[in-house]
């Protein structure tokens, strides 16, 4: 059982391009979220998902785009990169939109120069 | 704004001692605290979660306990071993968020041999 699988693992990027975080989960989970985590800040949501073409804001949406096609996939799309953006962003899902356990990928670490 | 404040940052720990972590949070509107454990290039998981309606769960050697009043909760670790070094982050969810968890700014323990 795969769980949520990220990639890429690692990525540097240059100023103002463009690139595609993948997230992929076999377990039918109908909520999907990305986090990013930076040193002192924990882990903040970006963007989440109730279910296929149901996408919402979290708290620090700006420089980020999602899509939810099919259940099993959530990218995040960042349209030009910004040395802010600079990184460790997460993929988590969970069965259902109340409380619960968060399944969470291993991380996709991302450097803008 | 951090809703959810978290220390220490780091802790370090002797081998068998009790670890003790703190989280404040400000919305009364939580109904859902969990803990997560990190380790180094891996993903968040869920450690031990609670409600408001209890004061304390114990699951081995992890405890919380949890004060309403003073919108305050901890996770000891008794008996603390080498293998629970690792970063540990408080979170808080309204079960109406749909997942949405606000995580506090992480602690990172050491427990040493």
């Amino acid at each position: 059982n795969a769980g949520v699988t990220q990639t890429p693992k690692f990525q540097v990027l240059k100023t103002g391009q463009s690139m595609t975080l993948q997230c992929a989960q076999d377990m039918n989970h109908e909520y999907m979220s990305w986090y990013r985590q930076d040193p002192g800040m924990g882990l903040r949501l970006i963007h989440y998902s109730v279910g296929a073409g149901i996408t919402d804001q979290g708290e620090v949406p700006n420089g980020y785009n999602v899509s939810r096609s099919t259940t099993e996939d959530f990218p995040l799309r960042l349209l030009s990169a910004a040395p802010s953006q600079t990184s460790v962003y997460f993929c988590a899902s969970s069965l259902w939109g109340g409380v619960g356990e968060l399944f969470f990928g291993e991380g996709s670490r991302l450097t803008v120069l | 704004q951090q809703q959810v404040k978290q220390s220490p940052q780091s802790l370090i720990v002797q081998k068998g001692g009790i670890s003790i972590i703190n989280c404040a949070y400000e919305n009364t509107a939580f109904d859902y605290f969990p803990w997560y454990q990190q380790f180094p290039g891996k993903g968040p998981a869920l450690l031990i979660a609670i409600r408001p309606d209890v004061s304390e769960k114990k699951e081995g050697r992890f405890t919380i306990s949890f004060n309403k009043s003073a919108k305050q909760f901890s996770l000891h670790i008794m008996d603390s071993q080498p293998g629970d070094s690792a970063t540990y982050f408080c979170a808080a969810e309204k079960e109406t968020s749909g997942s949405r968890l606000t995580f506090g700014e992480g602690t990172q323990l050491t427990v040493n041999p």
